[in-house]
Order: C-alpha cells, then sequence, then structure tokens
C-alpha cells in the first residue's frame, strides 16, 4: 500500500513564525502536492512538483513557499505565518506525470492553527 | 483544467442504492474522470476511476455515457458508514487534479 505520512496531525504556530510541514511518500511517485482545505471552499491547491527540485505554483500559492530535495519528500513552508493560514494541510502523492491515470494518494492531514 | 458540477448535498436511507451524478462538459480526450470520497478530519480516499462505458470494483460502480460529458458514481445499499463527502475530478497525469466542493452524502438510519 501507498503511504503518505505528515510530520505532524496538530501544530499550533504564532503570528510570524516560520512552519515547516513535511511530506513522506514510500512509493517512488514523481508527482506530490500540497492543498488546504477550510470549510465551504473544498480543497486548493498551493503548489505540487513533477520531480525532484521542480515546482509549480498551483491556485492560492501566495504566503507560502515549497522545497523537493529528494523525491520521497516535500515540504510546505510558512515564510512568515499568518491567523488567515489557519487551516486543515493535506499533502498527496501520485505515479507519474505521463501515466494517464493520476490516482492520488493523500496523507492525513495538518491541523495548523495560527494565533 | 476541466471543471466538473455535482450536487451540493444528498441524503439516503440505510440500504438503497445512491446515485451521484457530475457534469464535465469540457472534458478533453486524454482526461480520466475519478471519484474520491473524504470522512471528516482524514484526506481524500481513492474509490473509482474510468474512462468510458462502465467501471466497476468492491465499492462502487461509475458509468460513463459516450459523449463523457457527465458521470454517474453508484453506491450499492449504503450505510451509515457511507457518510461523507464525494469528489468528482477529471484529469490526467500530466495535469493537477482539481477538487470542487464536492457532494456531502448524508445515510440516514
Amino acid at each position: 500500500d501507498v503511504k503518505v505520512t505528515q510530520s505532524s496531525r496538530y501544530l499550533v504556530k504564532r503570528t510570524g513564525e516560520k512552519v515547516f510541514l513535511e511530506c513522506v511518500q514510500d512509493m517512488d511517485h514523481e508527482n506530490m502536492f500540497w492543498y488546504r482545505q477550510d470549510p465551504g471552499l473544498g480543497l486548493r491547491l498551493i503548489y505540487f512538483s513533477y520531480d525532484v527540485k521542480m515546482k509549480e505554483k498551483g491556485d492560492i500559492p501566495e504566503g507560502y513557499s515549497v522545497s523537493r530535495e529528494k523525491k520521497e519528500r516535500f515540504s510546505l513552508i510558512l515564510e512568515s505565518a499568518s491567523t488567515n493560514q489557519t487551516s486543515m494541510y493535506l499533502c498527496a502523492s501520485s505515479l507519474s506525470r505521463t501515466s494517464g491515470k493520476n490516482e492520488q494518494f493523500f496523507g492525513p492531514g495538518t491541523r495548523l492553527t495560527v494565533l | 483544467l476541466a471543471k466538473t458540477t455535482q450536487p451540493i448535498s444528498m441524503d439516503s436511507y440505510e440500504g438503497q442504492e445512491v446515485n451521484i451524478t457530475c457534469s464535465h462538459n469540457n472534458i478533453a480526450t486524454n482526461d480520466y474522470i475519478t471519484w474520491y470520497q473524504q470522512f471528516p478530519s482524514q484526506g481524500p480516499r481513492f474509490i473509482i476511476q474510468g474512462y468510458k462505458t462502465k467501471v466497476t470494483n468492491e465499492v462502487a460502480s461509475l458509468f460513463i455515457p459516450a459523449d463523457r460529458k457527465s458521470s454517474t458514481l453508484s453506491l450499492p445499499r449504503v450505510s451509515l458508514s457511507d457518510t461523507a463527502v464525494y469528489y468528482c475530478l477529471v484529469g490526467r497525469g500530466n495535469t493537477p487534479l482539481v477538487f470542487g466542493k464536492g457532494t456531502r452524502l448524508s445515510v440516514i438510519a
């Protein structure tokens, strides 16, 4: 089974702090994604990556950056956390951009609260 | 990216068959249709995927008409544990999936 793990289930940070959310997948997937989910808004794509050291902006990249130094790890960085970044953050991975099928496997999520 | 439209919510009694229809009028030739299920405080989970006609697995069936502009997820004999949000997405390997707001299914005893 594909396993996608996220470093924390719950996280509380203060405004202005730099926050790192880590995601690791164990199935040699090329594609990795970061979403945030807020009530009434569904899942919104922040950033994604199709390969090591590659990154692409999603729909809402402002206030975030990402890092993918190794194939299995995709980090989401909040450079200076703000209260409007309080949300559930979900990481996902999928096999390959050349695959017609693109089933995504999701991690359990990190519920981040910024005070 | 192909946009999808699906009902905001549905209610069903236990034991009934539930059909959730999704429209995707601008689906591209190479796009697949995928459905996900999400329980509260969990990440979405893949249910079923198809390209055309009918696909069935141990959980659900997916019906896709010839024009592929819509699809219907069919859940046979739902139980209380099927209460969840169901997302319909279209896409292919080289494009990220776009999740809409999904359909909130409530199963009533």
